[in-house]
């Protein structure tokens, strides 16, 4: 089975801009989480859902956002990009219960350089 | 709330030692332990977790950990390393009831050497 994608690997864009990222998970996997890697550090949690719904959000600011699709595949948007916001965002799938039991799985992640 | 305290930030080993890579939590419930290796430009690959049961998980590449309540600990070992294992390794822990958020460890660089 495929794992966690994620799309674009890389992506370089310029303070104010917006940006996507795009996120599918494990077939069968119905709850996507978003965390921030800074270099250096190890990863922060942004977000996750849940059939559609947010079930959790870490101390980011409002200018990030998410949503999920019938699908279960996931977006994550930053507006008004900072150059603090360059780091690896990486995007992980939830096993259900009683199937590891809430078992996060990551994706390869996206680079996203602010210049 | 949980947090995780990797004491180490680095750990230089050489190849076929013996090795094990600290890993501390602070939580008011019940956890979840895992633990991850990163290898360069890569995302996050699961080595092992525990979650109930038997204290001692074995995981992926020949790694075991050891849950200890007691000591609120989750030491990560490997009895004889190679020199593929040299990566980043990140501790992380949840809450084990409703919604479950990882929160990481800063990070264990372990640096084998032939």
């Amino acid at each position: 089975d495929a794992g966690v994608t994620q799309s674009p690997t890389h992506l370089i864009k310029t303070r104010g801009q917006q940006v996507t990222l795009r996120c599918s998970p494990i077939s069968g996997h119905k709850s996507v989480s978003w965390y921030q890697q800074v270099l250096g550090q190890g990863p922060q949690f942004i977000f996750q859902y849940y059939e559609k719904e947010e079930r959790g959000r870490g101390n980011f600011p409002d200018r990030f956002s998410a949503r999920q699709f019938p699908n279960y595949s996931s977006e994550l948007n930053v507006n008004a990009l900072l150059l603090g916001d360059s780091a690896l965002y990486l995007c992980a799938s939830t096993s259900p219960r009683g199937q590891g039991r809430e078992t996060q799985y990551f994706g390869p992640g996206t680079r996203l350089l602010v210049l | 709330a949980q947090s995780v305290t990797q004491l180490d930030s680095q750990v230089p080993v050489f190849e076929e030692a013996p090795v094990e890579l600290r890993c501390n939590y602070s939580s008011s419930v019940s956890v979840y332990l895992f633990w991850y290796v990163q290898y360069p430009n890569q995302g996050l690959q699961l080595l092992l977790k525990y979650l109930s049961g038997s204290t001692l998980v074995k995981g992926i590449n020949g790694f075991e950990a050891e849950f200890n309540k007691s000591q609120t600990s989750f030491h990560l070992r490997k009895p004889s390393v190679h020199i593929s294992d040299t990566a980043e390794y990140f501790c992380a822990v949840s809450g084990n009831t409703g919604f479950q958020k990882l929160v990481f460890g800063t990070g264990t660089r372990l640096l084998v050497s032939p």
